[in-house]
């Protein structure tokens, strides 16, 4: 069985900073990965994804994540935090014989001025 | 615009009283979700349909039933809610091509509470 661990439920990180938000997998082969995003009374945004190929991967408003087999994780990051950045992430993983997608429990992101 | 929506937004109902809460993507999108979110256990899966006739058990699939006899529409129903689904729904589409990589579109969320 697939499954996600975000260990940390919240984050918080001063603007300008750079970020770390957590996640690593259990997946039977090899994964596909999402990271996305959640404003408050909103749905999830698609924030990017790995398939294949290079592990850094980058995506919308700046952040990338690394992949890391051999740690089974795929850490979200971004160089320098902003407070519009606040938001909670979820990391999710699918496996690639299925088309069920189990996500993390999320990360609250605070990012204070 | 390419959007997923759902309808109610909000609802509150009481125990038992069965409703419908519908999901509709302008995406032409083959496959489709329901999850639900709670507090402290992130996104969980319902069921999901890789195309019209074709739907399967996700995560948490007690007490719940879908439906995909169009590509566009994936209606969750519960036949007799209970207090325990009172939650925060959300549906979501992709496409499905040849492979499972393709990310999800989400719906805005249905908070429903069940008294």
């Amino acid at each position: 069985a697939q499954s996600v661990a975000q260990p940390e439920d919240q984050v918080n990180v001063a603007e300008g900073n750079p970020l770390t938000v957590k996640c690593t997998y259990s997946v039977s082969g090899n994964p596909y990965l999402f990271w996305y995003v959640q404003y408050p009374n909103r749905g999830l945004q698609f924030l990017l994804k790995y398939i294949t190929g290079d592990n850094l991967v980058k995506g919308s408003y700046g952040f990338e994540a690394e992949f890391n087999k051999s740690q089974t994780s795929f850490h979200l990051k971004k160089p320098s935090a902003l407070v519009s950045d606040s938001a909670l992430y979820f990391c999710a993983v699918r496996d690639r014989t299925g088309y069920a997608l189990n996500f993390g429990k999320g990360t609250s992101l605070l990012v204070t001025p | 615009e390419a959007q997923v929506t759902q309808n109610p937004r909000y609802l509150i109902t009481v125990t038992g009283k069965k409703l419908t809460v519908t999901c509709s993507q302008n995406m032409n999108h083959e496959y489709m979700s329901w999850y639900r979110q709670d507090p402290g256990l992130g996104l969980r899966q319902i069921y999901y349909s890789m195309n019209v006739e074709v739907t399967d058990k996700g995560d948490v699939p007690e007490g719940y039933k879908v439906s995909r006899k169009e590509k566009r529409n994936f209606p969750l129903i519960l036949e007799s809610p209970s207090p325990n689904q009172t939650s925060l729904y959300f549906c979501a589409s992709s496409l499905r091509s040849g492979s499972s990589y393709n990310e999800q579109f989400f719906g805005p969320g249905t908070r429903l509470t069940v008294l």
